[in-house]
């Protein structure tokens, strides 16, 4: 997981807030994905960048969910307003010459 | 349509018994094999892959995978499993190597 920095590790935020979770790559890597875990539809696939560059958002649930990537080293997952659905673990995953590496997730609970 | 399938939601098996999750995936090409595991409240490990060549993988923890084009799988096995194997597997495909698609997971537990 060191390759992969995610934060905040834990969010609680109020409906209707905005929340943006982040994530820091290592670099030598081409793609980038952000994942959502819930217990009803397991781990679905968001929108993935390929040298920055988004590529396929068809996973974005709603307009409410955008995401960027201004540049290799960093990418961010914004959801505006937020909604208890919205609830759930998302991961930020990489994809170089060593493979897939997930980071260990930001837990965000929407009250 | 494409997909991956994990037909068991839950395993339980006993402690030093042997171990084979399912996996199976509707791909017209060949895919790009994985299998994660997952703590609870943990991140996702890898656990083995397949990319070509030898059609039995070896990975970490002593786990090994087998695939078996002719029948679409990827089963995980494990010869003895200890109780820290307690866990949520994961089956991945990764068809176009730009993307990986996820099976729905199969919870094991392990009974002392």
């Amino acid at each position: 997981d060191a390759g992969v920095i995610q934060s905040p590790r834990h969010e609680v935020t109020e409906m209707g807030q905005e929340v943006t979770l982040r994530c820091k790559p290592i670099s030598g890597h081409n793609s980038l994905f952000w994942y959502r875990q819930t217990m009803m539809r397991g781990l679905e696939l968001l929108i993935y960048f390929n040298n920055n560059v988004p590529i396929d958002d068809s996973g974005m649930p709603e307009d409410r969910f955008s995401a960027k990537m201004p540049n290799a080293s960093f990418s961010t997952l914004k959801i505006q307003p937020s909604e208890p659905r919205d609830s759930a673990v998302y991961f930020c995953a990489i994809n170089g010459r060593h493979g897939y590496t997930f980071g260990s997730g930001t837990r965000l609970t929407v009250v | 349509a494409q997909s991956v399938t994990q037909p068991d939601i839950h395993i339980t098996v006993s402690e030093g018994a042997s171990l084979e999750l399912r996996c199976n995936y509707s791909y017209g090409a060949t895919p790009y094999l994985f299998w994660y595991v997952q703590s609870p409240g943990q991140g996702l490990q890898l656990l083995l892959k397949y990319f070509s060549g030898d059609t039995l993988v070896q990975g970490i923890k002593g786990f090994e995978a087998e695939f078996k084009r002719s029948q679409s799988s990827f089963n995980l096995r494990k010869p003895s499993v200890h109780w820290s194997d307690a866990a949520e597997y994961f089956c991945a495909v990764d068809v176009y190597g730009n993307k990986l698609v996820f099976g729905a997971g199969t919870i094991l537990r392990v009974k002392s």
